[in-house]
């Protein structure tokens, strides 16, 4: 069974401090990997997806890299508006089309 | 439309009462999933549909609760004789044929007293 874990639960940065987001995952075989933003009363919205170890992808001040075991979502210079909580989810090749196992999130405050 | 657009936006109900959720998906989107997010904890997959077909139910998580999908488009979600662990905010999503980037609407929050 797929088993996505994130760390930390919540992380509180400084505006311009930058850290990394962890994704643990177990899957039989990976399809894809999945990157989500949520803002509080909303439903998640796509950042990134990843399908092999080595790929990397860059938007604005996120970015993402993968491993074969864990996947990391590094925030450079962060600004109070990336204050969301940030999802990690997998599919695995067994899975049907859009069954994702997603991890509990990391909640992230950047306080100016 | 623009988005995923899902009603109620609220829902308060009583335990033993049965509900109804909608969920509009994106025009020419083919496939709808639904998901469950319980407070504190990850997304959980329900169904998915690909037109009126629902090739997965694997997630329903009793007899309780069933979907269905209608012209390829609208969605409803049932949740009958509704308990307290029902309580959630139900997401909906879509996404092309082919295509396992979803895009969600803002969901429902089910409150069951």
């Amino acid at each position: 069974e797929d088993q996505v874990t994130q760390s930390p639960e919540a992380l509180r940065l400084q505006e311009g401090e930058s850290s990394s987001l962890n994704c643990s995952y177990t899957v039989s075989g990976l399809r894809g990997l999945f990157w989500y933003r949520q803002d509080p009363g909303k439903g998640p919205e796509f950042l990134f997806t990843l399908y092999s170890a080595g790929e990397e992808k860059e938007k604005e001040r996120l970015k993402a890299t993968l491993t074969k075991k864990e996947s990391f979502l590094h925030i450079t210079a962060p600004k109070p508006e990336d204050s969301a909580t940030y999802l990690c989810a997998v599919q695995g090749t067994t899975d049907s089309w859009g069954k994702l196992q997603f991890g509990a999130g990391t909640q992230v405050v950047v306080t100016p | 439309g623009a988005g995923v657009s899902q009603s109620p936006s609220n829902k308060v109900t009583e335990k033993g009462k049965d509900v109804e959720l909608r969920c509009d998906p994106i025009s020419g989107h083919t496939a709808l999933y639904w998901y469950r997010q319980s407070l504190g904890q990850g997304l959980e997959f329900l169904i998915y549909f690909q037109g009126n077909s629902a090739p997965d139910k694997s997630g329903l998580p009793s007899d309780r609760f069933s979907a269905e999908r209608t012209g390829g488009s609208v969605s409803t979600l049932t949740i009958q004789r509704t308990q307290q662990e029902d309580s959630a905010v139900y997401l909906c999503a879509s996404s092309r044929s082919g295509a396992n980037v979803l895009t969600f609407g803002a969901g429902s929050r089910l409150t069951v007293l």
